[in-house]
């Protein structure tokens, strides 16, 4: 079984600044990993997501993330936030092979403010 | 907008009544997955179904049943609601097991 810890249940940062989400993963088997948007009152978007290769992975809107597999980790960065950042974020594990039900983590609130 | 329709956006009804939530998903998506998400559980998965087939159940109570009908569309039964039983309910399709998962706006059950 697969399990997810999301460390920081909310990050407050000022607009511009950098920002890193952190993420660390439980799994006994060869995982996929991803990062999960939810806006308020909207489903969830897909940002990014590791599958094989390059541990360094770009998503959409800035944000990369990078699969460390020796600290089971996959912590979400962005150099320069921006307010409609402003929003959760759900790391998620599946496994490789299987039925690749997705393991959420409890989500990172992001606010950001001028 | 990801392709996944679910309907009804909001749902209010009360205990031990039954509902129904549908989800169409993307065109030439094959699996649909069911995810319930509660401020006290946090993003939980349901079920799976692949081409009309349940493949893969998780925290899913006996009070709630699925299916995948024939056009791939798929429908969540809940029934002897609870209050607890609140909470957004996600369908998500993938065009196949293993690749990227769409969710949909997700269903706003509320019972009171």
């Amino acid at each position: 079984a697969q399990s997810v810890t999301q460390l920081d249940s909310q990050v407050p940062v000022f607009e511009e600044a950098p920002v890193e989400l952190r993420c660390n993963y439980s799994s006994s088997v060869s995982v996929y990993l991803f990062w999960y948007v939810q806006y308020p009152n909207q489903g969830l978007q897909l940002l990014l997501k590791y599958l094989s290769g390059s541990t360094l992975v770009k998503g959409i809107n800035g944000f990369e993330a990078e699969f460390n597999k020796s600290q089971t980790s996959f912590h979400l960065r962005k150099p320069s936030v921006h307010i409609s950042d402003t929003a959760e974020y759900f790391c998620a594990v599946s496994e490789s092979t299987g039925f690749q039900k997705l393991v959420f983590g409890t989500g990172t609130r992001l606010l950001v403010s001028p | 907008d990801s392709g996944v329709t679910q309907t009804p956006k909001h749902l209010i009804t009360a205990t031990g009544q039954r509902v129904t939530l549908r989800c169409s998903p993307r065109s030439g998506d094959l699996s649909v997955y069911w995810y319930q998400q509660s401020l006290d559980q946090g993003l939980q998965f349901l079920i799976q179904y692949y081409n009309g087939e349940e493949r893969a159940k998780g925290n899913i109570l006996e009070r709630f049943s699925a299916q995948q009908f024939p056009d791939l569309h798929s429908e969540l039964n809940l029934s002897s609601l609870e209050l607890g039983d609140s909470a957004l309910y996600f369908c998500a399709s993938s065009v196949q097991q293993g690749t990227e998962a769409f969710f949909g706006q997700g269903t706003r059950l509320t019972v009171v």
